[in-house]
């Protein structure tokens, strides 16, 4: 199976701060990355797949981008809604599998 | 707007079987392809497999042997049973629509906790 690692695993940044997520593959797969946002005792919640395209509703301060093996999650401008835990996941071959995710906490 | 709920036994006992069922709401479970995923502290999260409407199907290897997902297009809902537990299935597990033509996720259920344990 496909790994998918993603860093850092956690940190805390301030509302207002631009931040990057990383997510690198074991092998290449083209776009075929998505990232979602997940908070306590919620379902996980479609951001962007395509690598950068952004889900229906999704706020443009989130942007994704890469290709191959290495890919990056932007907020551009982080709100108080925006602290979660972040995964991505590559579904260029089964099985689909996880990041271990990144715990974006309140600095 | 597609709503998914998942329903089904809290507690099973080791060695034998999780069962649970996934209804769909706000739209048909035709046309689209529906899937099970799971999230553990130990494995994070964890695709099970997926089922068409049809009725075909695509496991995770790492499963393939004790899963079957099957589908009731009249009821609109799709079921997950998972042979032989051990602790190590105890997880949060969600039930998913696939992407239109890719295996990304959306919508999700708001998924269960199903603690494995005598």
């Amino acid at each position: 199976a496909i790994r998918v690692t993603q860093s850092p695993s956690s940190f805390s940044a301030s509302t207002g701060d631009r931040v990057t997520i990383t997510c690198r593959a074991s092998q290449g797969i083209s776009s075929y990355l998505a990232w979602y946002q997940q908070k306590p005792g919620k379902a996980p919640k479609l951001l962007i797949y395509a690598a950068s395209t952004l889900q229906s509703g999704v706020p443009s301060r989130f942007s994704g981008s890469g290709s191959g093996t290495d890919f990056t999650l932007t907020i551009s401008c982080l709100q108080s809604e925006d602290f979660a835990t972040y995964y991505c996941q590559q579904y260029y071959d089964y099985p689909p599998t996880f990041g271990q995710g990144t715990k974006l906490e309140i600095k | 707007q597609v709503q998914l709920q998942e329903s089904g036994p809290r507690l099973v006992k080791p060695s034998e079987t999780l069962s649970l069922t996934c209804n769909v709401s706000g739209g048909s479970i035709s046309s689209y392809y529906w899937s099970w995923i799971r999230q553990s502290p130990g494995k994070g999260l964890e695709w099970i497999g997926y089922i068409y409407y049809s009725g075909s199907t695509n496991y995770n290897p790492s499963l393939k042997s004790r899963v079957t997902i099957s589908v009731d297009t009249s009821k609109n809902q799709f079921s997950l049973k998972l042979s032989s537990v051990t602790a190590a299935d105890t997880a949060v597990y969600f039930c998913a629509r696939r992407g239109p033509a890719h295996n990304w996720f959306d919508p999700w259920g708001q998924g269960t906790l199903v603690t494995v344990s005598s």
